[in-house]
């Protein structure tokens, strides 16, 4: 079974300062991953997706992560954090077995001081 | 403005009085799915339907029942909802499984005491 593990539920930057989320996955099969955020009070909104093709991806708002099979891993990066950016972020891998359903992560919020 | 709805936004009822929380998208999707979130636990299928008249359980289903009879709507249904379906929960479709993106609606937060 596929699964998703985020490594940190809280993660502290100050402004300015590089944003690195971490994620890693498990899955039999070559996977497609997906970073989401959501902002208090609303619902989730696609950062960014890997599903074939270059292992850099970039997204909105700045944001970018690097697919690597070698280590299962699928780490969210953003070079300057803003104050905006303070929000949960969740890490999902889909599973083509169970009719393509999200599997997320436990989620990370990130916290950006001034 | 694509998009997907739900109703009610906030719902507080009691143990066993029956619910529905409706979802709508407007984006002709034929893939939708009902995920609750709760703390320290992420986001957890309940339910999913890959097209008209067709469902299937997802990872947490007791307590739920969901219908499609039309493409756009998925309403979500707790026939004697207990506290521990407190809980908020997503509305979300994508135009096809798997690579698809999944737009998710604003979420329904439900208290049940």
């Amino acid at each position: 079974a596929q699964s998703v593990t985020q490594l940190g539920s809280h993660v502290s930057v100050s402004e300015g300062a590089l944003v690195l989320l971490r994620c890693n996955y498990s899955s039999s099969v070559p996977p497609y991953l997906f970073w989401y955020v959501q902002y208090p009070n609303q619902g989730l909104q696609l950062l960014l997706k890997y599903t074939t093709g270059a292992t850099l991806v970039k997204g909105i708002n700045g944001f970018e992560a690097e697919f690597k099979k070698s280590e299962t891993s699928f780490h969210l990066t953003k070079p300057s954090a803003h104050m905006s950016d303070a929000a949960e972020y969740f890490c999902a891998v889909s599973d083509e077995n169970q009719g393509g359903k999200l599997i997320f992560g436990q989620g990370t919020e990130l916290s950006v001081k001034p | 403005e694509a998009q997907v709805t739900q109703n009610p936004r906030y719902l507080i009822t009691v143990t066993g009085k029956k619910l529905t929380v409706t979802c709508s998208q407007n984006m002709n999707h034929e893939y939708m799915s009902w995920y609750r979130q709760d703390p320290g636990l992420g986001l957890r299928q309940i339910y999913y339907s890959m097209n008209v008249e067709v469902t299937d359980k997802g990872d947490v289903p007791e307590g739920y029942k969901v219908s499609r009879k039309e493409k756009r709507n998925f309403p979500l249904i707790l026939e004697s909802p207990s506290p521990n379906q407190t809980s908020l929960y997503f509305c979300a479709s994508s135009r096809r499984q798997g690579a698809g993106e999944q737009y998710f609606g604003p979420g329904t937060r439900l208290t049940v005491t």
